[in-house]
């Protein structure tokens, strides 16, 4: 499978909890982002990668969630002290740089539960 | 900000009825308009894209989408829909030169057989 993989599926975590998510893009994709999904909503931007920089945060991103993509290959996503309002689907895409005519490719998303 | 807007969240459709969800826009300058369906669980799939050109745009599995930029809108149609066209759609777009895609909330549609 070439697409865009993330990891865990699923994570159930107790508030205040510390959880990272992993994300690995379509190998030959140098720009990588980070959607969140809550019930009734449409995926929502968190954060934008080329290559290893980080170009871009939403004011979304609170100082609890930090980003990283070290090699500029995968990303992950890690969330401090969780709240139960941290609960949703953690969406990551990667598309080629080009002119804005490219397009995203999603992974399936990790489901985030804080109780 | 640029903002999308999708009406009537959920639609419940007989098969071979014909499906029409609407989504309006809010940026006035250039724009790439998507298309998104996920299928239960599955991930988000493109649907169709518009960048220029031609403003009626088909995609896959039937479905077309129509640009009226007078309108700022991109309606996404299909004559005849399958049991198979349960799932949510989800209408975004680009500004041209930035990266983020904005999403509407979607439309949950379900078609029953």
């Amino acid at each position: 499978d070439t697409g865009v993989s993330q990891n865990p599926r699923h994570k159930i975590t107790k508030r205040g909890q510390n959880v990272t998510f992993r994300c690995d893009p379509i190998s030959e994709h140098n720009r990588l982002y980070w959607y969140r999904q809550t019930l009734g909503q449409g995926p929502e931007f968190l954060t934008y990668f080329q290559n290893e920089a980080q170009l871009e945060k939403s004011r979304l991103l609170s100082d609890r969630f930090s980003a990283e993509r070290p090699k500029g290959s995968f990303s992950t996503l890690e969330i401090q002290r969780t709240e139960q309002g941290d609960s949703a689907m953690y969406l990551c895409a990667s598309s080629p740089e080009g002119t804005a005519k490219d397009y995203y490719t999603f992974g399936s998303g990790t489901r985030l539960t804080v109780v | 900000a640029q903002s999308v807007s999708q009406h009537n969240h959920h639609v419940i459709l007989s098969e071979a009825a014909s499906l029409e969800l609407g989504c309006n826009y809010s940026y006035g300058g250039t724009v790439n308009l998507f298309w998104y369906v996920q299928y239960p669980g599955q991930h988000l799939q493109l649907l169709l894209k518009y960048f220029s050109g031609d403003p009626l745009v088909k995609g896959i599995k039937g479905f077309e989408a129509e640009f009226i930029k007078s309108k700022f809108s991109f309606n996404l149609r299909k004559p005849s829909v399958q049991w198979s066209d349960t799932a949510e759609y989800f209408c975004a777009v680009t500004i041209y030169g930035n990266n983020r895609l904005a999403f509407g909330k979607g439309n949950q549609v379900v078609v029953i057989p």
